[in-house]
């Protein structure tokens, strides 16, 4: 139990178009979703904490503007970067829990390259 | 700012050693600690999770946990190289401003078990 799938799992664009990467619970129902981006050597970093039905909490530094995340079911979540830059290229990981002060499972990651 | 503090190795030990790694937490109210490996390229995998203080066995792996030190630690016996990847130390605490709970993660030690 408790998979959480995410697609794709790579990805290239080009500069100033948007991409959606989708984060799916399989076999539980996600109470909180987050996403985190991961720069080469560097840790996790928190983007943003989502709930079903609720709007997306950020973290400081965050435009939510240029990374719309939408959490439409208990199953699902997406992260849409828009009008994404190089700068942007990074590996994208979204995890999903059951609920507070439970461990949290982790997507294959998204790798965006922005050319 | 709530962080977690790894030494980033690499910790080298040779095969069939014990690997011990270490990790201190700022925020003295958490109360849910996990440790996650990730190798290159891929996306963290639960290892252990700890809630109390003491000691908690999972096969080869031994968490502890000391919350008067704020220290979490990571014991792997009979090390395989295999076992050779980032060992992350995650603290789950409130972030921002709402106070939502979400997994902090340190920069992660690097374990090479030498063959």
């Amino acid at each position: 139990g408790a998979v959480v799938s995410q697609h794709p799992s790579w990805v290239i664009c080009k500069s100033g178009t948007s991409v959606k990467i989708e984060c799916r619970s399989l076999d539980f129902q996600a109470t909180t979703m987050f996403w985190y981006r991961q720069f080469p050597k560097q840790s996790l970093m928190l983007m943003a904490t989502s709930n079903e039905g609720s709007k997306a909490t950020y973290e400081q530094g965050v435009e939510k503007d240029k990374f719309l995340i939408n959490h439409a079911s208990l199953t699902l979540s997406t992260l849409t970067v828009t009008s994404a830059h190089p700068e942007d290229s990074s590996f994208y990981i979204c995890s999903a829990s059951r609920q507070y002060d439970t461990e949290a499972f982790f997507g294959q990651g998204t790798r965006l390259t922005v050319v | 700012q709530k962080e977690v503090e790894q030494n980033s190795g690499p910790l080298s030990v040779p095969e069939g050693a014990i690997a011990s790694l270490n990790c201190t937490y700022s925020d003295r109210v958490s109360q849910s600690f996990f440790w996650y490996r990730q190798y290159s390229g891929k996306s963290p995998e639960l290892i252990m999770s700890i809630y109390s203080n003491g000691d908690k066995e999972d096969g080869r792996f031994t968490a502890q946990l000391n919350k008067a030190s704020q220290y979490v630690s990571l014991l792997i016996r009979d090390s395989q190289p295999s076992d050779s990847a980032t060992y992350l130390c995650a603290v789950n605490n409130r972030h921002g401003d709402t106070g939502r709970r979400a997994l902090t993660f340190g920069s992660g030690t690097r374990l090479q078990v030498q063959p």
